[in-house]
């Protein structure tokens, strides 16, 4: 089966700065790569995702990377804010099995 | 409207208590699932319905028994929990069924079920 290893596993990063997290994959099958944020206490929302035959997606300060024959992806927001305080979760999709990462706890200190 | 809704919101149980857990979702999906999640730990899960039909159970133990009445419902009936049972339980539902292409899957509030 799949298995997604997500890293860093907390990240601490000033008001403004840019964070990144990193998932990597080990199932060609997979072709669907969504990340989830979730707050303390709420449900885990999509925040933006990306299917295997792009390379990049952007939506405003948030981006996600993918590089299928390295079998990894990333996620990137830029000009941090207090908000972006959360755990963050990438996946792998194939078909309608979804495998998690781990998980990152991102904390934006103002 | 993309949304999941769940009920009750928490719940607390004893070992010998019979409760059951519900959710619903009006967006037409037809595969629906079951995820169980300790704090600050990815959503482990434990069923997946397509077309109302069981289709995934990760070899989750019997006291817990799912249960989708109708496209929209899906239920999970708890019986004999354990302690260690206790953590955020989330459904979920998507449009996306085996063999099709992937998509979004939407998470409800999950429901905080502490086991004493």
């Amino acid at each position: 089966g799949e298995n997604v290893e997500q890293h860093p596993s907390t990240l601490s990063v000033q008001e403004g700065d840019s964070a990144v997290i990193k998932c990597t994959y080990s199932d060609s099958a997979s072709n669907y790569f969504p990340w989830y944020k979730q707050e303390l206490g709420k449900r885990p929302q999509l925040i933006i995702d990306i299917r295997s035959n792009v390379g990049e997606k952007k939506d405003q300060r948030i981006a996600v990377t993918l590089n299928k024959t390295a079998k990894h992806f990333s996620l990137h927001i830029t000009e941090t804010q207090p908000e972006d305080s959360a755990v963050y979760f990438c996946a792998a999709v194939d078909g309608n099995q979804f495998y998690f990462g781990t998980g990152t706890s991102l904390t934006v200190i103002p | 409207d993309t949304e999941v809704t769940q009920t009750p919101k928490h719940l607390v149980m004893g070992m010998t208590n019979k409760k059951s857990l519900k959710c619903e979702q009006h967006m037409g999906h037809r595969a629906m699932y079951w995820y169980k999640q300790k704090a600050k730990k990815p959503p482990e899960l434990m069923f997946v319905y397509s077309y109302e039909k069981l289709s995934i159970n990760e070899s989750v133990p019997s006291r817990f028994s799912p249960e989708c009445p109708n496209s929209s419902l899906l239920n999970l009936h708890l019986h004999a929990l354990q302690p260690e049972d206790s953590a955020l339980y989330l459904c979920a539902s998507s449009s996306a069924l085996a063999g099709s292409a992937p998509e979004t899957q939407y998470f409800g509030p999950g429901t905080r079920l502490l086991v004493l």
